[in-house]
């Protein structure tokens, strides 16, 4: 129950294209979403983050949509660039604990 | 620069060798914390220590042992490691009260036992 769930393991998209990466989880307690972006030789550094009372939050072309009946969300990249390859992971947390649970990250590669 | 500095960045050691790893966090932060970072595996928390206290000890094996002397430095002292050990060890550090909300990492020490 504590799992975070995350897909695709790898993603290739094309310059200027649209980035999905997709959590699903499944205690209805966690009430905080990061997303953690890390590049190679780099500790993961928080994107964006999302809280289950909205269902969209946007930050620039990061865009976290939530589904909170289906217990999922995901990060879209809009118009991605080769500069957003790098490891992506989403988390979750019961803010009144110390536990984030990470999920097993997507590498992405923008293709030039 | 995230304000969290560890040393050192790559380290190999056999099973036999005692050796540790120190983080330095430069942002007035009073929690900080170990993962362990695996390929193709979430990162694992190992401990929390807040206001110097350690509040969380995830099942971590004994031959790691962490030590914090104040709120801005961070210890994990390993001694007779075994090679599934090797991976890279994040150091992160956050406001307490806030929680995970601005945790900020390190750039890690990548470890290899041989």
């Amino acid at each position: 129950q504590q799992q975070v769930k995350q897909s695709p393991q790898s993603l290739i998209v094309q310059k200027g294209g649209i980035s999905i990466i997709n959590c699903a989880y499944e205690n209805t307690a966690f009430d905080y979403f990061p997303w953690y972006q890390q590049f190679p030789g780099k500790g993961p550094a928080l994107l964006i983050a999302i809280r289950p009372d909205v269902s969209e939050k946007k930050e620039g072309r990061f865009t976290i949509s939530f589904n909170k009946s289906a217990k999922q969300f995901s990060l879209h990249i809009m118009d991605s660039q080769p500069g957003d390859s790098a490891t992506y992971f989403c988390a979750a947390i019961v803010d009144a604990t110390n536990k984030l649970i990470f999920g097993t990250g997507t590498l992405l590669a923008v293709q030039p | 620069e995230t304000g969290v500095t560890q040393t050192p960045r790559h380290l190999v050691m056999g099973m036999t060798n005692k050796k540790s790893l120190k983080c330095e966090q430069h942002l007035g932060h009073n929690a900080m914390y170990w993962y362990k970072q695996s390929a193709k595996k979430p990162l694992e928390l190992m401990f929390v220590y807040s206001l110097e206290e350690r509040v969380e000890n995830n099942s971590v094996p004994s031959r790691f042992s962490p030590e914090c002397p104040n709120s801005s430095h961070l210890f994990l002292h390993l001694h007779t490691l075994q090679p599934e050990d090797s991976a890279l060890y994040l150091c992160a550090s956050s406001q307490d009260g806030g929680g995970h909300e601005k945790l900020f990492f390190g750039s890690g020490t990548q470890l290899s036992v041989l």
